[in-house]
């Protein structure tokens, strides 16, 4: 979607690698969030992030790590990346209000598909 | 653990109203109805929300019953386009996504 930009967008790794995927906004939203998507689970909420160098964690945050040093950049990391960590990734931005009801809406990445041998 | 109930699918016929309906009995006061799609492998897409009133922009319109715990989404004129994943979503902050409903539009 227009001002969210995930790279790269297709991933081939082996088990045991470090990779790190990264989110740029440029919309300047404080908010951002990284999801999973699988087959029969539908998104899972894995980390977010508040502020420059605030983050917090999601119901899926084991194996993974994030840091934001800057506003419009979000990374994800995957240590020592595991089969099961195969998946598309979606970043999100949580936008200023919307509407006649006074609430932030999230938009979305194209995502990126990662795939773990 | 999704706050809502939703059909896993419906079907609608391409210049008919689709009209998706989602339970959310335990939403919260200051909690948002959300509505977003996923059309195959793209992000989701925010399509409305609403608090208490019921809500139309270009994309669709929401419907909220008075005691805010139903809701319907209205894709007015549906197209092969609108063919896509719908999640509906009640949260104050953090959304979570259940497995939404599989809407087909057919000619």
């Amino acid at each position: 979607d227009a001002g969210i930009t995930q790279s790269p967008r297709h991933k081939v790794t082996e088990t045991g690698t470090p990779v790190t995927l990264r989110c740029h906004q440029t919309e300047n939203h404080r908010y951002m969030y990284w999801y999973r998507q699988d087959p029969g689970h539908g998104l899972r909420l894995i980390h977010y992030s508040y502020g420059v160098k605030d983050t917090d964690k999601g119901e899926v945050s084991d194996g993974y790590s994030v840091s934001r040093s800057k506003t419009e950049d979000f990374l994800l990391t995957l240590e020592s990346a595991t089969s099961s960590q195969t998946s598309v990734y979606f970043c999100a931005t949580l936008g200023p209000p919307g509407g006649s009801s006074g609430a932030n809406v999230l938009t979305f990445g194209a995502g990126s598909r990662l795939t773990v041998l | 653990d999704a706050k809502t109930t939703q059909p896993p699918s419906m079907d609608c016929a391409e210049g008919r109203a689709a009209n998706l309906p989602c339970n959310h009995s335990t939403i919260s006061g200051n909690e948002y109805v959300y509505w977003y799609r996923q059309i195959h492998s793209q992000g989701p897409q925010y399509i409305i929300h609403g608090l208490k009133n019921n809500e139309t922009n270009e994309m669709a319109s929401l419907i909220i019953t008075e005691d805010r715990k139903s809701s319907t989404l209205i894709l007015p004129h549906a197209t092969l386009r609108d063919t896509a994943v719908y999640y509906c979503i009640v949260a104050y902050s953090t959304l979570t996504f259940g497995k939404g409903t599989m809407l087909l539009v057919s000619p």
